[in-house]
């Protein structure tokens, strides 16, 4: 069975310093991975994604997540935060092949100023 | 396009009381769910449907029915609500893996239960 953890539950950091959100995943075939947004009272949004190739993948505002198959790890990283990534991240997995995403238990970023 | 949209935004119900949560989609996806999220728990999915007429369940689907007529609409009935089952739920579409799609699913808003 799949399973995803994320090792953090709250990670704070003042604004413009980097951040790791860490998330680490099991599974026994291949799969695809996931980093969802969710800002206060609002539904998920997806931030990046890992299908295959490349195994560094970016989003438009500045993140990036590093798929490692030996480490089982897909952790998300940003040089410098502000104010407005405040939210919390969420880490999930899909089976390639398969119809059940799994979903971390979230890592609440608060930027402080 | 409005996307995932969910009905209603806010619920309150009383132990025992049953009622359906609405969730519709118009990106032509496959692939439905629906999530409850709770405090440091992230998102269980509860129960999923690749398609019209064709349900499965999740992690945690105890306590909750299902059903896919079309492929817009797939609501979450709630058979006898529990405390338990206090939550935020989210809907969420998208291609069936498998179909060339992009994989990613697309969230309603949610709705915010509060069983008493």
């Amino acid at each position: 069975a799949q399973s995803v953890t994320q090792l953090d539950s709250q990670v704070p950091v003042f604004e413009e310093a980097p951040v790791e959100l860490r998330c680490n995943y099991s599974s026994s075939v291949s799969v695809y991975l996931f980093w969802y947004v969710q800002y206060p009272n609002q539904g998920l949004q997806l931030l990046l994604k890992y299908l295959s190739g490349s195994t560094l993948v970016e989003s438009i505002n500045g993140f990036e997540a590093e798929f490692n198959k030996s480490q089982t790890s897909f952790h998300l990283r940003k040089p410098s935060v502000h104010i407005s990534d405040t939210a919390e991240y969420f880490c999930a997995v899909l089976n390639t092949g398969g119809f059940k995403t799994i979903f971390g238990a979230g890592t609440r970023l608060f930027v402080k100023a | 396009n409005a996307g995932v949209t969910q009905t209603p935004k806010f619920q309150v119900l009383k132990t025992g009381q049953s009622m359906t949560l609405q969730c519709a989609q118009d990106m032509n996806h496959e692939y439905m769910s629906w999530y409850r999220q709770d405090p440091g728990m992230g998102l269980r999915l509860i129960h999923y449907s690749v398609g019209a007429g064709i349900t499965d369940q999740g992690e945690v689907p105890n306590g909750y029915n299902v059903s896919r007529s079309t492929t817009e609409d797939f609501p979450l009935r709630l058979l006898s609500a529990a405390p338990s089952q206090t939550s935020v739920y989210f809907c969420a579409s998208s291609y069936a893996p498998g179909t060339g799609g992009s994989y990613e699913q697309y969230f309603g808003p949610g709705t915010r239960l509060t069983v008493t």
